[in-house]
Order: C-alpha cells, then sequence, then structure tokens
C-alpha cells in the first residue's frame, strides 16, 4: 500500500514556483523521502531525496516538516519541460535485509501553460 | 549518467505464451529491480537483486520469476502470461554510493 498521499494534479504557469506538496503521516524514523518525475513513455527519473534536513539541487528544494509527516518540492522558474508526473516515494528497509525499496503513491501531475 | 536499457520497447503475446522481459545497466550496480506499472496503482515491486545469481521476491511476485546471470543483466519471465499481466514493466538499477535508483525506458506489455 502507498504510504504516500499527493493531489492528482496541479497546473503551474511558465516561470512561475510551484509548490508540490506531499503527505506521509506514517512514516518511520528511518524512512528517506524521495522524489521522482516521470514524462509519458520514458522511466521516473530521480528528482532529489531527503531525510530531515531540507536539500537543494539543480532540480529542485525539497522542504521536509520538522515532524517528517509532510514535504514540499519547490520548483522555481518553471518551463514546458517541468511538466510530468511527480512522485512523492519513501524508501522503505526490507525486514531481515540490507536491502531498500521504493514504495511508489499515484503521483501528481503537474500541468504547465505558457 | 546511469544506463539501464530495456527490450523489448513494446510486446504483444497471446494468453498461455511465454515471455522474457531484458534489462542491461552497464553501471556495475550490484542492486537491481523490476516494477509495473499500472493506472491507478503507481509502481510495484515484482523482483529484485542483491548480484549476479541472487533474485529475491518483491511485494507481487507470482505469475513471474526473474534471472541475474550477470552483473549487467537481469531478466524478468512470464511463464505463462495472462491478460492481468499486460502492463508497463520497469527495470532499475540502484547506486549505493547515491542512494539513487535508475530507471529503463520502460518495456510495454500486451497479452491477448
Amino acid at each position: 500500500d502507498a504510504k504516500t498521499t499527493q493531489p492528482d494534479s496541479m497546473e503551474s504557469t511558465e516561470g512561475e514556483t510551484v509548490h508540490l506538496p506531499c503527505s506521509h503521516a506514517t512514516i518511520s524514523g528511518n524512512e528517506y523521502i524521495y522524489w521522482y518525475r516521470q514524462v509519458p513513455l520514458q522511466g521516473p527519473e530521480y528528482v532529489t531525496h531527503g531525510l530531515q534536513q531540507n536539500t537543494t539541487n539543480s532540480m529542485a528544494f525539497l522542504a521536509i516538516a520538522s515532524d517528517r509527516k509532510s514535504s514540499t518540492l519547490i520548483l522555481t522558474h518553471v518551463s514546458l519541460r517541468d511538466a510530468a508526473v511527480y512522485h512523492c516515494i519513501l524508501r522503505v528497509d526490507i525486514a531481515s535485509s540490507s536491502f531498500s525499496k521504493l514504495v511508489f503513491g499515484q503521483g501528481t501531475s503537474l500541468s504547465v501553460v505558457p | 549518467e546511469a544506463a539501464v536499457t530495456q527490450s523489448p520497447r513494446n510486446k504483444v503475446a497471446v494468453t498461455g505464451g511465454k515471455v522474457t522481459l531484458s534489462c542491461n545497466q552497464t553501471n556495475n550496480h550490484n542492486n537491481m529491480y523490476w516494477y509495473r506499472q499500472d493506472t491507478g496503482h503507481g509502481l510495484r515491486l515484482i523482483h529484485y537483486s542483491y548480484g549476479a545469481g541472487s533474485t529475491e521476491k518483491g511485494d507481487i511476485p507470482d505469475g513471474y520469476k526473474a534471472s541475474r546471470p550477470s552483473q549487467e543483466n537481469f531478466s524478468l519471465i512470464l511463464e505463462l502470461a495472462t491478460p492481468s499481466q499486460t502492463s508497463v514493466y520497469f527495470c532499475a538499477s540502484r547506486d549505493r554510493g547515491r542512494d539513487t535508483q535508475y530507471f529503463g525506458p520502460g518495456t510495454r506489455l500486451l497479452v491477448l
């Protein structure tokens, strides 16, 4: 079962900043928060991830709530190329192993208009 | 940038037939994964592998087998394909240093 909840869709205008919310109310202390994005006919592409502290890279800023029950992916100066499904995912440890897996939810479909 | 390739990209199979989906990565990653993606379910884990010679069951392994003959190759096998296995299948490899999975472009399978 998915452990994250996201809005089905959001819309933004080119050049704006968009905030993509994600709720993960049952997150455990060692579970990382990952964001991937996916365009049609392609596999998911890594965006960013974090555990507790906010993180930033060339693609996005990830803001994690202090209680870790929610996070927000912030995209600045969005362009048409940023239109995609954005997946908020938890990395979950597999019991009795050193392996971990990504547990996907439904994702948010972001559309960008000129 | 990590590269994961999949073949075929599209496949039509008949019910009861055998289907093999192939995945190749040249990044020397130990860990590899097979997922399927269906509308309303996101991506779900079918099988994964620690390295050459190992395969493990994921969350939805029924009806699927996996094979990891080498570090580079990881196959998903449907011995007796059924229409319920119509889906898009993604392979991924994991860079443990960056703790990041890299996905292939997907294989679209239609079972008639």
